[in-house]
């Protein structure tokens, strides 16, 4: 079976701070991965997707960039951290119409 | 982008039907409907997703309007386990990228 894995849970960091945050899926190949972002009390904002490695396309101009390295794996980067970038962050996989959700990573920029 | 909107909250007694509707105005022909719930501080959920036709399946229904500019879920018997925030969301792009609307907090009551 499939699972997704995002990490770490939560996250505090300073203003002007790199980000780093990772998901991996297992169980599958070459599915479609997306982050979404979540602000507090409102619904989801697409931030990125890819369809395959090195492919990656933004929804939303920001501070933020993602990676695709592995097939399996998605990065959501920032190399200086804005206070509007604390949220619930969100990374997702499909291979056909549905799409599987991680955890989230809960991050609070002080 | 094509939007979604939804009440921002629906209450239900326990074990009675409920319906969730959500507008589509803008969607356009090949757009997908999709639905998912969110549990506080876990990633949404799969519910259902459809085009044209009603769809049923173990969770929910899915009624779409002729005209496809509205929809609505539907929750057969409401348990205390359905209380969540409902998003409706278009797929806009054909490659599975979702844009969710605010959602509906579903309330229910024992």
């Amino acid at each position: 079976s499939q699972t997704i894995h995002q990490w770490p849970a939560t996250l505090v960091q300073p203003v002007g701070s790199p980000l780093s945050l990772e998901c991996t899926v297992e169980g599958t190949s070459n599915p479609n991965l997306y982050w979404y972002r979540q602000a507090a009390g409102r619904g989801l904002q697409l931030l990125f997707y890819s369809v395959g490695i090195g492919q990656i396309s933004s929804e939303v101009p920001q501070n933020l960039s993602a990676s695709r390295p592995q097939d399996r794996q998605f990065i959501l980067s920032s190399k200086k951290l804005l206070l509007s970038d604390s949220g619930f962050y969100l990374c997702a996989w499909s291979e056909g119409r549905e799409q599987y959700f991680g955890p989230g990573t809960r991050l609070t920029v002080t | 982008d094509a939007k979604t909107t939804q009440p921002n909250s629906m209450e239900s007694n326990e074990e009675e039907p409920v319906h969730l509707p959500c507008n589509h105005s803008t969607i356009s022909g090949t757009d997908y409907i999709h639905w998912y719930r969110q549990l506080p501080s876990q990633g949404p959920e799969y519910v259902i997703h459809g085009l044209t036709s009603n769809v049923n399946n173990r969770m929910a229904s899915l009624a779409i309007a002729e005209d496809r500019k509205s929809s609505t879920l539907i929750l057969h018997r409401a348990t205390l386990r359905d209380a969540a925030v409902y998003y409706c969301a278009v797929d806009q792009t054909g490659a599975n990228n979702l844009f969710f609307g605010t959602g509906t907090r579903l309330t229910v009551i024992p």
